[in-house]
């Protein structure tokens, strides 16, 4: 099983529409959790982070669920910017560095 | 500017010839770290450096090796580059450590041949 996973999409959402991802992750011990957002062939840049009582930046919410292992992320009123790759990344336990990333999961938003 | 830079931005090679992509940074982050893009596969992480001289292998270290002697500069090194190493590399800072928001360079298209 992979440790972060995320269905890939392709997700195509008429503009105006709510959309939802979850992401899965393997380890129970994992402690941080983020969205982030890639455009084509650019980096990856922070949306937002998870926090365990879930939280909101505009049209964007995101909810962890630490029972089913799994965080979210809402999309609410969607733009045509809003077209990318949405990335899934957990931190491992305190005292470990390391960052993994889910495969992501590609929408694009339809005029 | 606040920003992450790597050099080259692409790199066409052949199996064998030895490499260096570099990674810099001047927002004095202490965190550090590589990553190669697959499709399918996402972002792995190859290594990561809490501080100056101080490195930790990542999910995919194998054929690669690093260094970070200043905080600033953390270059990635290819010592006989394989066509599996082909692939798109990022790398990234943060100011403490892999909590806090990881700020990518532009990425290094690399092909090897």
């Amino acid at each position: 099983r992979k440790e972060v996973e995320q269905d890939p999409g392709p997700f195509n959402v008429p503009e105006g529409a709510t959309v939802a991802f979850n992401c899965t992750y393997s380890n129970s011990a994992s402690q941080s959790f983020f969205w982030y957002r890639q455009d084509c062939r650019k980096e990856p840049k922070l949306l937002m982070s998870v926090y365990s009582s879930g939280n909101e930046d505009g049209r964007f919410t995101a909810q962890l669920n630490r029972a089913s292992q799994y965080i979210s992320l809402l999309i609410r009123d969607s733009k045509l910017s809003d077209s990318a790759t949405y990335l899934c990344v957990v931190s491992a336990n305190f005292g470990n560095e390391k960052l993994t990333f889910g495969t992501g999961t590609r929408l694009t938003i339809i005029p | 500017e606040a920003q992450v830079t790597q050099n080259p931005r692409y790199l066409i090679t052949v199996t064998g010839k030895k490499l260096t992509v570099t990674c810099s940074q001047n927002m004095n982050h202490e965190y550090m770290s590589w990553y190669r893009q697959d499709p399918g596969l996402g972002l792995r992480q190859i290594y990561y450096s809490m501080n100056v001289e101080v490195t930790d292998k990542g999910d995919v270290p194998e054929g690669y090796k690093v260094s970070r002697k200043e905080k600033r500069n953390f270059p990635l090194i290819l010592e006989s580059p394989s066509p599996n190493q082909t692939s798109l590399y990022f790398c990234a800072s943060s100011l403490l450590g892999a909590t806090d928001t990881q700020y990518f360079g532009p990425g290094t298209r690399l092909t090897v041949l």
